[in-house]
């Protein structure tokens, strides 16, 4: 199947730093969301983005389909940003799995 | 507000006792699924349904049914719960397959 791999999987910043977090995948895919998973084990839906480029306030994402990867940039963090970050990826011939997910990049921001 | 609601949020229980999670979502989706996560393994797929009366075997299948008799509701049956079904288990929901997925707010379950 489909491999994912995130990196880095651990980063701590100090509040106010930007930084970008990186999604590779083995294969072509038809479906590309990233989520934020918060310290109460909620996961919230941060972008959907098979391909192309995303705004969200301080979050922004890219993903290169042909390159096989995406980018989540984190501008001016927060502690609020702390968490576990996923992307996840489906494909439309692997009938049935809604998502494969990464191996997650654990955030921590420090005030 | 457009969800995926998941009850019970937290459950303790013992060896054997009969459980069910339910999930509900107000989207009219006609794709819905179970995930259990542990650490060091991620976020694995236990079932799907495709459809009303339409379910299929995910990753890890074992231990674990489900129904879909309703286009809204999902529920997770674990028929005689063992330790290692300790938890915290998604319920998801997508339009289509491949179409953007949405999460209910996870139920970490205890089986002692």
């Amino acid at each position: 199947g489909i491999q994912v791999e995130q990196s880095p999987p651990d980063l701590i910043l100090q509040e106010g730093a930007n930084s970008t977090l990186r999604c590779n995948f083995s294969d072509s895919v038809n479906n590309l969301q990233w989520f934020h998973q918060n310290p109460w084990g909620q996961l919230i839906n941060l972008f959907y983005i098979p391909s192309g480029t995303k705004q969200n306030g301080r979050l922004s994402a890219t993903t290169v389909a042909t390159e096989r990867y995406s980018l989540l940039y984190i501008s001016s963090s927060q502690t609020t940003d702390s968490g576990v970050y996923f992307c996840a990826v489906s494909q439309m011939r692997n009938a049935g799995n809604m998502l494969t997910f990464g191996g997650g990049t654990r955030l921590m921001v420090k005030p | 507000e457009a969800q995926v609601t998941q009850n019970p949020r937290y459950l303790i229980t013992v060896t054997g006792k009969k459980l069910t999670v339910t999930c509900s979502q107000n989207m009219n989706h006609e794709y819905m699924s179970w995930y259990r996560q542990d650490p060091g393994l991620g976020l694995r797929q236990i079932y799907y349904s495709m459809n009303v009366e339409v379910t299929d075997k995910g990753d890890v299948p074992e231990g674990y049914k489900v129904s879909r008799k309703e286009k809204r509701n999902f529920p997770l049956i674990l028929e005689s719960p063992s330790p290692n079904q300790t938890s915290l288990y998604f319920c998801a929901s997508s339009l289509f397959l491949n179409t953007e997925a949405f999460f209910g707010q996870g139920t970490r379950l205890t089986v002692v």
